[in-house]
C-alpha cells in the first residue's frame, strides 16, 4: 500500500525559531519520488522539492532543507529562522513508482507568530 | 513563469447542477490531472489524463464526472449532477512528460461550493 504519514497536524513557532516537519511514507517500489508542496493561505498548491528514491543527498535552499532516510522511510523538511511568511499548510507527497498519481499526506499547518 | 491557470477561482451552484471547471494546463505538457481537497482534509486523486484518453482513475471518479480537453490548450472537469458532498477545491495539474522529474505543477484551483 502507498501511504505518506504526516503525524504533526499543526506547529506553532515564534519567528525566527527553527522547525523541522516530518513525513514518513510506505511504498513497495523501489523506484519512487518525495515531494513537498506549500499551500499558503491563498489556496493555491506550490512545488517545493522533488527527490527520487535513489538520490539520498540532503539538498538546502535558502532557509530550507530536506532530509531524505531511506533506511527510515523518512523525508523530513526544515526551515531554518522560520518568517512569518512560512505559515501555509505543507504536504508531504508520493509517487509509488512510474507514471502514477500523487499520494498526498494530510499535511502539517505552520503558524509562524511574530 | 509557465503556469496552470484555473478558471473559475470560486463557483457557486445548486445541488443537481451541473458544473464545469476550467484548466489551462502549462504549455507544451503532455500529462494532466484533476485532484480535489475537501475543506481541512488532504488532497485526493480524481483522474489522470494523457494522449486525449483516461490515464487512471480513482474511486471518486463515478460517472458523474468527466473530463475533456476539447483543444489544444483547454482541460476541463464536468460534474453531471452536483451533490452537497462534492463542495471542495478542485485543483488541475500538469506535466510535460515522464522524464522531466514527475513534476506535476498546481493551479490556484477552484472553490466549489454545492448548496
Amino acid at each position: 500500500a502507498q501511504k505518506v504519514t504526516q503525524a504533526q497536524t499543526e506547529i506553532s513557532v515564534v519567528e525566527k525559531e527553527d522547525v523541522t516537519l516530518d513525513c514518513v511514507y510506505e511504498t513497495r517500489d523501489t523506484t519512487y519520488y518525495l515531494f513537498w508542496y506549500k499551500q499558503p493561505p491563498s489556496g493555491e498548491l506550490v512545488f517545493l522539492i522533488r527527490r527520487n528514491s535513489f538520490d539520498e543527498q540532503n539538498e538546502i535552499s535558502g532557509r530550507y532543507s530536506w532530509n531524505f532516510q531511506k533506511s527510515t522511510s523518512s523525508f523530513n523538511f526544515t526551515i531554518t529562522a522560520s518568517q512569518v511568511v512560512d505559515s501555509a499548510v505543507y504536504f508531504c507527497a508520493l509517487i509509488p513508482s512510474g507514471n502514477t498519481p500523487l499520494v498526498f499526506g494530510k499535511g502539517t499547518r505552520l503558524s509562524v507568530i511574530a | 513563469e509557465p503556469e496552470v491557470t484555473q478558471t473559475p477561482s470560486h463557483q457557486v451552484t445548486q445541488m443537481g447542477q451541473e458544473v464545469i471547471l476550467r484548466c489551462v494546463p502549462i504549455s507544451n505538457h503532455l500529462y494532466f490531472y484533476w485532484y480535489r481537497q475537501i475543506l481541512g482534509q488532504k488532497v485526493e486523486f480524481l483522474v489522470s489524463f494523457y494522449n486525449n484518453e483516461i490515464s487512471e482513475k480513482s474511486e471518486i471518479f463515478d460517472d458523474q464526472f468527466s473530463v475533456e480537453r476539447p483543444d489544444g490548450s483547454n482541460f476541463t472537469l464536468k460534474i453531471r449532477s452536483t451533490k452537497l458532498e462534492d463542495s471542495a477545491m478542485y485543483f488541475c495539474a500538469s506535466k510535460s512528460d515522464f522524464l522531466a522529474k514527475n513534476i506535476q505543477y498546481f493551479g490556484a484551483g477552484t472553490r466549489l461550493s454545492v448548496l
